[in-house]
């Protein structure tokens, strides 16, 4: 598999908190990815980034941030967490050809 | 971007062929098509990418026709561990990956 790592795997936190996710590759890919899964539903894309400090929104962001200062790093922020956003959190990394997904985070907001 | 729709669900049996086509109209020049698989509780996992004809490996084949506006997903003589949901992808330009609601198959015994 990629190299391509997750943190946390799970957290709990409460409404109003913020919340940091990080993704890790060690495959020194350029692209970077945030989607979001809810259950039974597919894969929604949050933000993604195309290069060091070059990011988008995806078709969900509001509510989130991201910051890419390295080309290891993809942090997805919440900076004030709500019970919408409890959901599966899924980063992946591409080089143009092939596409890797990480293991995926499970956010529970309460 | 180009929409992508597939079949919400698809049963199958053990040993047959299950083919999964997917519609993209507005498929752009230079847009590739990538498939993937996804279990419950893990990641999509890559299966095939193409841009026109037919691409086979190990696993799958994806056959697009000349107009590229659909693809078809061939998964051959599928097992009980073939049961997943399959997602049609079409890779545009600047690489902006967005899933559409992806196929259900259920493989029986």
């Amino acid at each position: 598999d990629a190299g391509i790592t997750q943190s946390p795997r799970h957290k709990v936190t409460e409404t109003g908190t913020p919340v940091t996710l990080r993704c890790h590759q060690t495959e020194n890919h350029r692209y970077m990815y945030w989607y979001r899964q809810d259950p039974g539903h597919g894969l929604r894309l949050i933000h993604y980034s195309y290069g060091v400090k070059d990011t988008d929104k995806g078709e969900v962001s509001d509510g989130y941030s991201v910051s890419r200062s390295k080309t290891e790093d993809f942090l997805l922020t919440l900076e004030s967490a709500t019970s919408s956003q409890t959901s599966v959190y899924f980063c992946a990394i591409s080089d143009g050809a092939g596409t890797f997904f990480g293991p995926g985070t499970r956010l529970t907001v309460l | 971007l180009a929409k992508t729709t597939q079949p919400i669900s698809m049963d199958s049996y053990e040993g047959q062929e299950v083919n999964i086509t997917c519609s993209h109209n507005n498929i752009a020049t230079n847009d590739y098509i990538t498939w993937y698989q996804q279990f419950p509780s893990q990641g999509p996992r890559f299966i095939i990418q193409g841009y026109k004809t037919k691409v086979t490996n190990e696993v799958a084949s994806l056959f697009i026709p000349a107009d590229r506006k659909s693809s078809t997903l061939s998964l051959p003589r599928v097992s009980l561990s073939d049961t997943a949901v399959y997602y049609c992808l079409v890779r545009a330009a600047g690489n902006k990956l967005t899933f559409g609601g992806g196929t259900r198959v259920l493989v029986k015994p």
